[in-house]
């Protein structure tokens, strides 16, 4: 149990083009999502946190309009990079954390590697 | 705000040895849970143990254990017996207990060889 998915795995877009990637809980239903990026050889680092039917909180530094984060359901959150440009190239991992259960559990997602050409 | 150090950007160990990987943490808090995640090269990031910081009792999960000195802010992981499938990116992470905040503060990360 406890399964988050992203989709896709990895995506090639164009410079200025927008691309959207999926985080899903498959088999539980998650009130908080995470989203993280993580640069080749670093750690992760966190972009926002994504609350079910609110607004999402992005951290400092990171681009609001550029990265917007949409949390519709208990089970899914997507990430659209919009405009994206050559340094948004990077690993974008989720995490999602379960409804009613110990609040330390969270459960990553496999990862999307974006390339912008 | 919380910080996670693991000093060791890189460490080896032959097959069925013991290694000890280092990290410390800052916090203001009193109680927090803290994470070892294991990232094989597929970049799946793993679970490999949990910590809450209000338990005396060192945690163990088969081959991996910690030794946790709250007093220290310190939270080294022990691998025994090591296999070559241990080999991986492993992180050291943060939580606090409360609603607020619930995302990770990861650490650098130390990249464990596994030799045969």
């Amino acid at each position: 149990g406890a399964v988050v998915s992203q989709h896709p795995s990895w995506v090639i877009c164009k410079s200025g083009t927008s691309v959207k990637i999926e985080c899903r809980s498959l088999d539980f239903q998650a009130t908080t999502m995470f989203w993280y990026r993580q640069f080749p050889k670093q750690s992760l680092m966190l972009m926002a946190t994504s609350n079910e039917g609110s607004k999402a909180t992005y951290e400092q530094g990171v681009e609001k309009d550029k990265f917007l984060i949409n949390h519709a359901s208990l089970t899914l959150s997507t990430l659209t990079v919009t405009s994206a440009h050559p340094e948004d190239s990077s690993f974008y991992i989720c995490s999602a954390a379960p409804l009613g259960l110990v609040p330390s559990e969270q459960y990553f997602g496999p990862g999307t590697r974006l390339t912008v050409t | 705000a919380q910080t996670v150090t693991q000093s060791q950007p890189e460490m080896s160990v032959q097959e069925a040895e013991t290694v000890t990987l280092s990290c410390t943490y800052d916090t203001s808090e009193s109680d927090y849970y803290l994470f070892w995640y294991k990232q094989p090269p597929s970049r799946q990031m793993i679970l490999v143990i949990r910590q809450e910081a209000y338990k005396q009792q060192n945690a163990t999960e088969n081959r991996f254990s910690v030794n946790f000195q709250k007093a220290a802010k310190s939270f080294s992981l022990k691998i025994s017996d090591s296999q070559l499938g241990d080999a991986a990116m492993y992180f050291c992470a943060y939580r606090r207990i409360d609603n607020y905040g619930q995302n990770f503060v990861f650490g650098p990360g130390t990249r464990l060889s596994v030799l045969p």
